[in-house]
């Protein structure tokens, strides 16, 4: 069980807009600490999507887009696509013994 | 151009040991702590260590101290993970990752290795 829970799929049709939660505790999101978002194109490495809870890396579209409050964080994503299809994962810090924490992973579909 | 580039896939026998490389380039190598994810098939990303290649300061999730060594060599500018005896639950995709400079409980995983598939079968 993952220390941070997010929906096991989501799905969308192209061009519509579908949101990914995140949901913590007051041990990570909760404290204060930043989320960052990956995406994971199917058979390759994790890439980073949104970090620091809403801020895009260079050359990711604004297409996609973070936002965090309390406990929780949200993965936004407009003008859905068929290679927006993959799986999804939002990270924050923990302050436990495990400092890296990692939600379970969200599956995206395009219908 | 900031580049991790790991070795290729293995296939050992329980009890068997291994230890496979992640080499950065493109970037101060000294400078930027390196973590371990482990991916088990199907399943999502677990963090299992990090370690800092200036000092060899070094961090293990609990679920994987003692399981496996973290270490690096610098000159080489090249991170291992390695384990003494090798359990069919070990099979999974393991990912090295940078992490990025904007402090340690801020900062993201910013560039990703492409993996090292590991398969443990009698």
């Amino acid at each position: 069980q993952s220390v941070l829970t997010q929906p096991p799929s989501v799905s969308g049709a192209p061009g519509q807009r579908v949101t990914i939660s995140c949901t913590g505790s007051s041990s990570n999101i909760g404290a204060g600490y930043d989320v960052h978002w990956y995406q994971q194109l199917p058979g390759t490495a994790p890439k980073l999507l949104i970090y620091g809870n809403s801020n895009r890396p260079s050359g990711v579209p604004d297409r996609f887009s973070g936002s965090k409050s309390g406990t929780s964080a949200s993965l936004a994503i407009t003008g859905l696509q068929a290679e927006d299809e993959a799986d999804y994962y939002c990270q924050s810090y923990d302050s436990s013994l495990s400092p890296w924490v990692f939600g379970g992973g969200t599956k995206l579909t395009v219908l | 151009e900031v580049q991790l580039v790991q070795s290729g896939a293995e296939v050992k026998k329980p009890g068997e040991s291994l230890k496979i490389s992640c080499k950065g380039s493109g970037y101060s190598f000294t400078s930027y702590w390196i973590g371990w994810v482990r991916q088990m098939p199907g399943k999502g990303l677990e963090w299992m260590g990090i370690i800092y290649p200036g000092d060899s300061d070094t961090r293990y999730s609990p679920s994987f101290q003692g399981q496996v060594t973290i270490s690096a060599d610098k000159s080489i500018s090249t991170a291992y993970l390695q384990w003494s005896s090798l359990k069919a639950s070990d099979t999974a995709m393991y990912y090295c990752a940078r992490l990025w400079d904007l402090g340690v409980t801020t900062s993201p995983w910013d560039y990703w290795g492409q993996g090292t598939l590991v398969t443990v079968s009698s």
